[in-house]
């Protein structure tokens, strides 16, 4: 059983630009959540995506937006980088819908952005 | 806005047991607790959840109390890999098994000294 995949680990952008980061869910999961985590905060929800469509989104402004495709994986779109935006970016996969057993998130180790 | 309060950091000597509170003074009568960890450069990892019976899995003990204002995590035996931020958090979980975000707070720090 894989788990969750997170890719790049580390990337440094420059304010303004725009940022595309990677999760490939854990097998079996088709829900994937993604949290931003500010350094010595706890993560913080951005959106949920559940059968390819935005199911639940936290207080993040639509330059946060995202994707996901018929194998569960997922993207995190951000525009108009801002110096803020500086984090580490987690993706978490899970299962929903009747009948399934719940065990719990599965988070992928992040990606560290950098914005300068 | 988290819904739990953990003490910021909290120390524990390899081979005893960790005890990590948390009160949960609002929680519903629908909320779960729930409790996991996050070691340095990883994301959190579940430990366990429960609703008002005390919890027992392979990494740890939860228990509730009668009025479930507040919960304990019991790592039996920490170990240096034990180090880790512990964040407890309490949601819903709906009849579906479906998901809901998880809202954490800034968790406890634990450190577990040789």
């Amino acid at each position: 059983e894989t788990g969750v995949t997170q890719s790049p680990t580390h990337l440094i952008k420059t304010r303004g630009q725009q940022v595309t980061l990677r999760c490939s869910s854990q097998s079996g999961h088709n829900t994937v959540s993604w949290y931003q985590q500010a350094l010595g905060q706890g993560p913080q929800f951005i959106f949920q995506y559940y059968r390819e469509e935005e199911n639940g989104r936290g207080n993040f402004p639509p330059r946060f937006s995202g994707l996901q495709f018929p194998n569960y994986s997922s993207e995190l779109n951000v525009n108009a980088l801002e110096l803020d935006d500086s984090a580490l970016y987690l993706c978490a996969s899970s299962s929903q819908g009747q009948g399934r057993s719940y065990y719990g998130y599965t988070f992928g180790s992040g990606t560290r952005l950098t914005v300068v | 806005d988290a819904k739990t309060t953990q003490p910021p950091s909290m120390d524990c000597a390899e081979g005893r047991a960790a005890n990590l509170p948390c009160n949960h003074s609002t929680i519903s009568g629908n909320e779960y607790v729930y409790w996991y960890r996050q070691i340095h450069s990883q994301g959190p990892q579940y430990i366990i959840h429960g609703l008002k019976n005390n919890e027992t899995n392979e990494m740890a003990s939860l228990i509730i109390t009668e009025d479930r204002k507040s919960s304990t995590l019991i790592l039996p035996h920490a170990t240096l890999r034990d180090t880790a931020v512990y964040y407890c958090i309490v949601r819903v979980v709906p009849p579906n098994f479906g998901n809901e975000k998880l809202t954490f707070g800034t968790g406890t720090r634990l450190t577990i000294i040789p």
